[in-house]
């Protein structure tokens, strides 16, 4: 597509439910990046895969964070058990080879957990 | 450690009057570095890297190892620049990701 699209833009969640926040990323784009955006705390990285190899995911802050990628293109970024500290926007970014040219965004999906 | 470091949360100055947001970074090799722009209900965009040595919407930063700096400059700032700067470190050659500062929201008032 033209653009990383992330869905859906907005959620809200009970405390103690799982969900499911997908990216789409740029045709071609080998690389794909999940980040969390709160408040005061900028981007925090959470996981990087890049083309078949193994992901990174010593950004992920709990084992209730997972992220798969499906066919070398579209994730799924999955939190389960939300807590409220869960709260924030999640950012999808993808990118050629390893990101030296820059990422490409997606517009996020605002979390929150009540 | 990789670090990069915005020490300006807040940054307020007036319409034509200069900028400068500060980045210092920490890293053992050779990094290349970014500053990223987040303007108001819009996504996060790349204003511009350092090694394309490129000026965009008339913003320059250059990179000073010596100090390990970044910092991003306007020599006349305009209301439109109002918004929230991120400046990012990449590892030269890493399989890895960005590391972003914190942030920094500059406010251009008339």
């Amino acid at each position: 597509g033209a653009g990383v699209s992330q869905s859906p833009s907005n959620k809200v969640t009970e405390k103690g439910k799982d969900v499911e926040l997908r990216c789409d990323p740029i045709s071609g784009h080998t690389a794909l990046y999940w980040y969390r955006q709160s408040l005061g705390q900028g981007l925090e990285f959470l996981i990087y895969f890049q083309g078949n190899s193994a992901p990174d995911k010593s950004g992920l802050p709990s084992d209730r964070f997972s992220a798969e990628r499906t066919g070398g293109s579209v994730s799924t970024l999955t939190i389960q058990r939300t807590q409220q500290e869960d709260s924030a926007v999640y950012l999808c970014a993808s990118s050629l080879l390893r990101g030296e040219y820059g990422y490409t965004f997606g517009s996020g999906t605002r979390l929150t957990v009540v | 450690a990789q670090r990069v470091t915005q020490p300006e949360k807040l940054l307020s100055v007036f319409k034509g009057a200069p900028v400068e947001l500060k980045c210092n970074y920490s890293y053992s090799g050779s990094p290349e570095l970014f500053w990223y722009v987040q303007y108001s209900r819009q996504r996060l965009q790349l204003l511009l890297r350092h090694i394309s040595r490129e000026s965009i919407k008339g913003f320059t930063a250059d990179l000073n190892k010596g100090e390990t700096s970044f910092h991003l400059k306007k020599p006349f700032a305009q209301e439109e620049d109002s918004a929230m700067y991120y400046c990012a470190l990449s590892g030269r050659g890493s399989q890895g990701n960005l590391i972003f500062g914190k942030g920094t929201k500059l406010s251009v008032k008339p």
